[in-house]
């Protein structure tokens, strides 16, 4: 029972560099998340997925980008990584909309240098 | 003003205490909410949810919803050691269509 897997685990990147983490669920979840954890700052949305082809900027997109591959998939990709990305990314995925529980993955800790 | 606030602790009670974890939210339209708990170096993990006002009870957890008031409780009764995380409160607030976090309140369960 995976529920949501997120590779890779940590990542160390030097500034410029581009890299695409990625998230799948096997709950058969309509929506997915993608969340920066920051000290103290608690979780900030990135971007979300409501269902398959669909995806919506929150409230902290910039310097990012999604996919939803498919129902299952979800990757995040920073296309120029700037010490400001260094955080924990977390990937969520709920059944349909955000009034429901959300489910996350382990986390990837990133750090830019 | 944040839209969801919580205490950040730390939180200390002695074992086999009650620990009351408090939160409150500035959208009075708010509908959902949610109590995850997280371990250091760790996911959140759901304990409950509440939509209703009142109680909700689940074990040694009770969600206690207040709207008139816009604050959201979690109570954890014989708090053990291994309850010591961190605990984040979620809102679903009317003018959004996402969840929005609290920075979240450290507990500390003291043998």
């Amino acid at each position: 029972n995976a529920g949501v897997t997120q590779t890779p685990k940590f990542q160390v990147l030097k500034t410029g560099q581009s890299m695409t983490l990625q998230c799948a669920q096997d709950m058969n979840h309509n929506s997915m998340y993608w969340y920066r954890q920051d000290p103290g700052m608690g979780l900030r949305l990135i971007y979300y997925s409501a269902s398959e082809g669909t995806t919506d900027k929150g409230e902290v997109p910039n310097g990012y980008n999604v996919s939803r591959l498919n129902k299952r998939e979800f990757s995040l990709r920073l296309e120029s990584a700037a010490p400001s990305q260094t955080s924990v990314y977390f990937c969520a995925s709920s059944p349909t909309g955000s009034n429901q529980p959300q489910h996350f993955g382990d986390g990837t800790r990133l750090s830019i240098l | 003003q944040k839209e969801v606030e919580q205490n950040s602790g730390p939180l200390s009670v002695p074992e086999g205490a009650i620990a009351s974890l408090n939160c409150t939210y500035s959208d009075r339209g708010s509908q959902s909410f949610f109590w995850y708990r997280q371990y250091s170096g760790k996911s959140p993990e759901l304990i409950m949810f509440i939509y209703s006002n009142g109680d909700k009870e689940d074990g040694r957890f009770t969600a206690q919803l207040n709207k008139a008031s816009q604050y959201v409780s979690l109570l954890i009764r014989d708090s053990q050691p291994s309850d010591s995380a961190t605990y984040l409160c979620a809102a679903l607030p009317s003018s959004a269509r996402q969840l929005t976090f609290g920075s979240g309140t450290q507990l500390t369960v003291l043998p």
